[in-house]
């Protein structure tokens, strides 16, 4: 595709279930990157992925989050039981990452999460 | 730990007219590069101005400029003749350089509103 896509656009569920975020990244970017965007906020690293491994997790919040990439393409990010803080934007963005520390972050437009 | 700091949470511009948005930043690190991004309503995050911290000369990228100033841990964004389009959410994110994550460190932003 054109673009870092991500689905679905919005999202609305009930505390305490569990949400699966989906993110396409740009064909051949290696790198994949998840953030969380709560209102008014700027963006904060959740993931990383590097091919189909993530050698960063530390953004992650709980152990309720959790993330996979398959084929070096698409992510999912699932939140398990999910709670009211949850509620935010989530994006997703990828980059070409040839190790020269240069490389561009595409963003995706974003699932905006709401937990009622 | 880097933080980004943007003081300045809204700002105001009449369509024409050149603003200055106020970035700060705190790391120990030396080889890092530095990012202002544009958010519109539509949520797309969109890379304005890139600038490498080993690179004495100031970015620009057709309108936008910045002011690197690396001993003061500054990173400002000047934009000249402000256009309608230009009305939007702008953030400030550092990139430490290697390491191996190259997450993005993204300040609060700050909401810029060109009038006509």
């Amino acid at each position: 595709g054109a673009g870092v896509s991500q689905s679905p656009s919005n999202k609305v569920t009930e505390k305490g279930k569990d949400v699966e975020l989906r993110c396409d990244p740009i064909s051949g970017h290696t790198a994949l990157y998840w953030y969380r965007q709560r209102l008014g906020q700027g963006l904060e690293f959740l993931i990383y992925f590097q091919g189909n491994s993530a050698p960063d997790k530390s953004g992650l919040p709980s152990d309720r989050f959790s993330a996979e990439r398959t084929g070096e393409s698409v992510s999912t990010l699932t939140i398990q039981r999910t709670q009211q803080e949850d509620s935010a934007v989530y994006l997703c963005a990828s980059s070409l990452a040839t190790g020269g520390g240069t490389d561009t972050q595409y963003f995706g437009p974003g699932t905006r999460l709401t937990v009622l | 730990a880097q933080t980004v700091t943007q003081s300045q949470p809204e700002m105001s511009v009449q369509e024409a007219e050149t603003v200055t948005l106020s970035c700060t930043y705190d790391t120990s690190e030396n080889n890092y590069y530095l990012f202002w991004y544009k958010q519109p309503p539509s949520r797309q995050m969109i890379l304005v101005i890139r600038q490498e911290a080993y690179k004495q000369q100031n970015a620009t990228e057709n309108r936008f400029s910045v002011n690197f100033q690396k001993a003061a841990k500054s990173f400002s964004l000047k934009i000249s003749d402000s256009q309608l389009g230009d009305t939007a959410m702008y953030f400030c994110a550092f990139m430490k350089r290697g390491g191996g994550s190259e997450k993005l460190v993204f300040g609060k932003g700050t909401k810029l509103t060109v009038n006509p």
